[in-house]
């Protein structure tokens, strides 16, 4: 069983610029969701896709997006980054939608924005 | 809404001492709950979890969980802390629907030597 993985690891962007992380969750999990955790603070959920569809989503604007396609591989698009969206970028599969289902999260892409 | 308070950002316990993280949640539903762990420049592990079975929860690396309705807390321990358990930890609840995690802020464990 191949475990959650994230790339890049890091990035450096601009004010302005648009990036795009990638997520590969672990085979057979058709549930992903996105964190976001900033410096000194816990991760909050950004949202979350189950089986190519958004099914929630936390009090982030409209400029965060994502996509989930059917090889259990995702993305999450930045449009217009803020310096304040500088933070670890953590994706998390699950087999299901159950909220006793554990999700193993990756190890994160680091984005910095100048 | 869920909320999950964690008390203490940094916690220092020497090596072989008792290790005590607490966690207190709000939730208007029974919740579930998580602790994960993260070590530097890393993603998050979970160290155990409760879903309304047995309120004493044992996890991997000799750590375990309390489920107290009363209290509404989820307290993290371990008789004895060893420097491999330095690391940040997290508490988490979720509810019975489709809900995600909701995280606290952390606490950071050091471990003296």
């Amino acid at each position: 069983e191949t475990g959650v993985t994230q790339s890049p690891t890091h990035l450096i962007k601009t004010r302005g610029q648009q990036v795009t992380l990638r997520c590969s969750s672990q085979s057979g999990h058709n549930t992903v969701s996105w964190y976001q955790q900033a410096l000194g603070q816990g991760p909050q959920f950004i949202f979350q896709y189950y089986r190519e569809e958004e099914n929630g989503r936390g009090n982030f604007p409209p400029r965060f997006s994502g996509l989930q396609f059917p090889n259990y591989s995702s993305e999450l698009n930045v449009n217009a980054l803020e310096l304040d969206d500088s933070a670890l970028y953590l994706c998390a599969s699950s087999p299901g939608l159950s909220g006793t289902d554990t999700q193993y999260f990756g190890p994160g892409t680091r984005l910095t924005v100048l | 809404a869920q909320s999950v308070t964690q008390l203490g950002s940094h916690v220092s316990v020497s090596e072989g001492a008792l290790v005590l993280l607490r966690c207190n949640y709000s939730s208007s539903v029974p919740p579930y709950l998580f602790w994960y762990v993260q070590y530097p420049n890393q993603g998050l592990q979970l160290l155990l979890k409760y879903t309304s079975a047995a309120t004493l929860v044992k996890g991997i690396n000799g750590f375990e969980a309390e489920f107290k309705k009363s209290e509404t807390s989820f307290h993290l321990t371990k008789p004895s802390a060893h420097m491999s358990d330095a690391a940040e930890y997290f508490c988490a609840v979720s509810d019975a629907g489709n809900t995600p995690l909701v995280f606290g802020k952390g606490t950071r464990l050091s471990v003296i030597a």
